[in-house]
């Protein structure tokens, strides 16, 4: 059973950059089988699927977002990553770190981390 | 993209079984048998209950089960128990190789 745990800061000042890791244990990132997926859920609201990555580096982003999001996996440290570039309130947000195979259900998820833009 | 459409709130009594509908177009719901459902808790993370329309993981309650017709699918939980009481999300793969929610249905057990 995969474990997923993400980790970074906390709080991140207007127009810098967010930037969170997830770390996987009980299963290879480079296994071949999964892709690998940030989600955000603001305080109150419902999911908003942010992108996905392949263990390649192939990635798949948010229309809306793609402009400002970047997601990277690290094999030899079996973690992958999530930046966002120029956050504002609105990015505000719990996020996780999730998993899926191609096209399917997000199967294994991390506790979530508490993402606070405010100067 | 635009998010699915599911109702806002439901309601049932124990025992009782109640329905949710998620409704998207033929662009994602309606174009592929790649919907999923999460149960979400106050304060959990989400989990997954169906994917795949119909399929259930391991572990998951038969008492929930998946379907879908044209460009809705539907989320059906029967002998409604106090522990059901969550909020509920719909899933979708689409045309554009990107993933897309709805915007959650609170269940509640009177």
């Amino acid at each position: 059973q995969l474990q997923l745990q993400e980790s970074g800061p906390g709080l991140v000042k207007p127009s810098e950059t967010l930037s969170l890791t997830c770390a996987v244990s009980g299963g290879s990132i480079s296994s071949g089988y999964y892709y690998w997926a940030w989600i955000r859920q603001p305080p109150g609201k419902g999911l908003e699927w942010i992108g996905s990555i392949y263990y390649s580096g192939s990635t798949y982003y948010n229309p809306s977002l793609k402009s400002r999001v970047t997601i990277s996996v690290d094999t030899s440290k079996n973690q992958f990553s999530l930046k966002l570039s120029s956050v504002t309130a609105a990015d505000t947000a719990l996020y996780y770190c999730t998993t899926h195979p191609p096209y399917s259900g997000f199967d294994s998820w991390g506790q979530g981390t508490l993402v606070t833009v405010s100067s | 993209q635009s998010a699915l459409t599911q109702p806002a709130s439901v309601s049932g009594s124990p025992g009782q079984s109640i329905t949710i509908s998620c409704t998207g177009t033929s662009s994602d719901v309606g174009g592929y048998n790649y919907v999923s459902w999460y149960q979400q808790h106050p304060g959990k993370a989400p989990k997954l209950i169906i994917y795949d329309v119909s399929n259930r993981p391991s572990g998951v309650s038969n008492r929930f089960s998946g379907s879908k017709s044209g460009n809705t699918a539907s989320l059906t939980i029967s002998g409604l128990q106090a522990e059901d009481e969550a909020d509920y999300y719909c899933s979708s793969y689409t045309s554009s190789s990107t993933g897309v929610f709805g915007g959650g249905t609170k269940l509640t057990v009177l």
